[in-house]
């Protein structure tokens, strides 16, 4: 059964940091792996869709990196300022079944002025 | 073209009752997917439909169900509601099922349910 884990869950940086988000995964059998952005009580926004055979995806300040075989992706936030104070979330997508996330609990990302 | 639409944005039931949500599919879009998303944690995989059938079914009892329509919308039944059924209900769709195809889901902006 696929896992998925974030870490840190919480992080709060002064803006203007630089920072990374760190997401792993327990089965490496996936076809995509996917960034999203939640804000309080709203739905989710994709950031990034990184394909199984691709290393990285790059959105303006954002960087999402792929390691399929050590389970592991980082999603790296240049430059950070208070608009992207919100919660971040990884999903992955397996490449043996239908078209189902299996999401992991995210980091919750606070940008102080 | 419209995104992914749900209605309620908010309901609140007491326990043991019944309640229904919708959701719209983004256009040109055959596929429905449901999340249950409860507080301070990732989507959890509910369901999807595919062309009005179910594919595919996350670790939820037969008191989740659902349905999709000929023209792709979908609702989500939940029978004999508990507490911890309090949760962000989230709909995604998205084109096709087959691996292979560029069909990535876009997510709705959630039905928050409380149970009372």
């Amino acid at each position: 059964k696929q896992e998925v884990t974030q870490i840190p869950a919480a992080l709060s940086v002064p803006e203007g940091e630089n920072l990374v988000l760190n997401c792993s995964f327990t089965d490496s059998a996936i076809y995509n792996l996917q960034w999203f952005r939640q804000d309080p009580g709203k739905g989710l926004t994709s950031l990034l869709l990184i394909q199984s055979s691709q290393r990285e995806q790059t959105s303006g300040r954002l960087n999402a990196s792929l390691d399929k075989s050590s389970g592991r992706s980082t999603l790296y936030i240049a430059a950070s300022q208070p608009g992207d104070s919100a919660t971040y979330l990884c999903a992955v997508r397996p490449s043996n079944a239908g078209n189902m996330l299996t999401f992991g609990g995210g980091t919750r990302l606070m940008v102080k002025p | 073209e419209t995104g992914v639409t749900q209605s309620p944005t908010h309901l609140i039931k007491t326990r043991g009752q019944q309640v229904t949500l919708r959701c719209s599919s983004q256009s040109g879009h055959n596929t429905v997917s449901w999340y249950q998303q409860a507080l301070g944690q990732g989507p959890q995989f509910i369901f999807q439909y595919y062309r009005e059938e179910e594919n595919g079914r996350g670790n939820f009892p037969p008191r989740f169900s659902g349905l999709q329509f000929p023209n792709y919308s979908s609702e989500l039944n939940v029978n004999a509601l508990e507490l911890d059924d309090s949760a962000l209900y989230l709909c995604a769709s998205s084109l096709g099922l087959a691996v292979g195809l560029d069909n990535e889901q876009f997510f709705g902006p959630g039905t928050r349910l409380t149970v009372l």
